[in-house]
């Protein structure tokens, strides 16, 4: 089952304007991390945000956690072609052991 | 490089055979977790390993079981596999179970026709 729900599915922006992607989950977490996915390889741990926290940064990220609406926001500022892959949101679910569960991911594609 | 690496790249079964794929940990890192990630969707966690111990368990069936072993490499084994296996398996490791930040290796391509 999934716990985080990507939105949008899919995304196309020019270089040099900058991205937004959103997650929303279903239960209580810990901690929400962002991965990313270059054509179906392995992921990439981005981000960690955890439950206390509002917002961080990392270089052109950008993470904002709401936990009262049960979500949360990932944005990339200045877009290069490089961050043209499939991003992922992925919290701790306390009902499978508190193991990490993933979302279905929002496909970005960054326009030359 | 994440320093975690899976071999096979790609692999193509029969439906009904078995399969095992094989997963080398970061060193140091005694915690490696298994997912399945069918195309278009998210990792699905399977399960986890812990000092050679299985340490929590996904909603997939009996036929899908681990190793681990004192090297930080793991095995992923599927038995009676079916057309629904064919997906990207993934292993991640980490520090210990209770370290979020994991590490990814490549994948395993697993076609079952």
């Amino acid at each position: 089952s999934q716990q985080g729900e990507e939105d949008p599915q899919a995304l196309s922006i020019q270089e040099g304007e900058n991205a937004t992607m959103n997650c929303s989950y279903k239960t209580s977490i810990n901690n929400l991390q962002w991965y990313r996915q270059n054509s179906g390889r392995g992921l990439v741990h981005l981000i960690l945000i955890r439950s206390n926290e509002r917002e961080k940064h990392s270089g052109r990220l950008r993470v904002t956690l709401d936990t009262s609406k049960k979500s949360s926001s990932l944005l990339i500022t200045a877009s290069r072609a490089a961050d043209t892959a499939s991003y992922f949101c992925a919290t701790d679910d306390l009902r499978v052991d508190d193991k990490i569960i993933f979302g279905k991911g929002t496909r970005l594609h960054i326009l030359p | 490089e994440t320093g975690v690496t899976q071999s096979p790249t790609h692999l193509i079964k029969t439906r009904g055979q078995q399969v095992t794929l094989r997963c080398s940990s970061q060193s140091g890192h005694n915690t490696v977790s298994w997912y399945q990630q069918a195309l278009g969707q998210g990792p699905q966690f399977i399960f986890q390993y812990y000092r050679e111990e299985e340490n929590g368990r996904g909603n997939f069936p009996p036929r899908f079981s681990g190793l681990q072993f004192p090297n930080y490499s793991s095995e992923l084994n599927v038995n009676a596999l079916e057309l629904d296996d064919s997906a990207l398996y993934l292993c991640a490791s980490s520090e210990d179970p209770i370290s979020y930040e994991q590490y990814f290796g490549p994948g395993t391509r697993l076609t079952v026709t």
